[in-house]
């Protein structure tokens, strides 16, 4: 069964500092990543996804991520982060047969410092 | 093109009461799956149904049923009600199609309190 991990459960950062949220997946095979978003009392934003091919990926809002098997990582990135990316993100995979099954991470709760 | 909605956004129960939640996918999207956020359990999946059948199901237990109907519109029951159900009830639809890489988009939930 597949599984993800999601090693910081709070980060605090500065308004203007990069950001790196970490995840680690164990799949065997080739997964299928997600990275959502969560503002308080809302539903999941997805931010971006890897299928396949080019290993960083762009999406919305300025952040990116970076597929890695050798390390079984995916982890999120924005190099400027901003007052409104506070909030609450999480790392799923899903896989080729049940992909509309995610598996998420337990998320990484983002505070940004003004 | 409008979201995923779903109906009610609260809801407050008591325990041994059963409730039923509904979702209205993305036009188009004929696929929706259920999952149900904790604080201590985090998401879980509950279950997926495509053209009116369950193709998937998580790991809870048989209170937690659901149904999709032709519009693709789908709901959810559980029944018997215990505190622990209490959580925000994630739906999310895509459109499935064989061999295509897909997403799922998330509705706003519907928090569920059982008293």
């Amino acid at each position: 069964a597949q599984s993800v991990t999601q090693p910081d459960i709070h980060i605090t950062v500065s308004e203007g500092a990069s950001l790196e949220l970490r995840c680690n997946y164990s799949y065997g095979a080739t997964p299928y990543l997600f990275w959502y978003v969560q503002s308080p009392g809302q539903g999941l934003q997805l931010l971006l996804k890897y299928f396949s091919g080019d290993t960083l990926v762009q999406g919305i809002k300025g952040f990116e991520a970076e597929f890695k098997r050798s390390q079984s990582s995916f982890n999120l990135r924005k190099p400027s982060v901003h007052w409104s990316d506070a909030a609450e993100y999480f790392c799923a995979v899903g896989r080729y047969t049940g992909r509309r099954a995610l598996t998420f991470g337990s998320g990484t709760r983002l505070q940004v410092q003004p | 093109k409008a979201g995923v909605t779903q109906t009610p956004r609260y809801l407050i129960k008591t325990r041994g009461q059963q409730v039923t939640l509904s979702c209205s996918p993305i036009s188009g999207h004929r696929s929706v799956s259920w999952y149900q956020q904790t604080p201590g359990q985090g998401l879980q999946f509950l279950f997926e149904y495509f053209s009116e059948t369950q193709r998937n199901k998580g790991n809870f237990p048989g209170r937690f049923s659901g149904r999709q109907f032709s519009n693709s519109r789908s709901e959810m029951n559980v029944s018997t009600l215990e505190l622990g159900d209490s959580a925000l009830y994630l739906c999310a639809s895509s459109i499935r199609l064989a061999g295509v890489e897909e997403t799922q988009y998330f509705g706003p939930g519907t928090r569920l309190l059982v008293l």
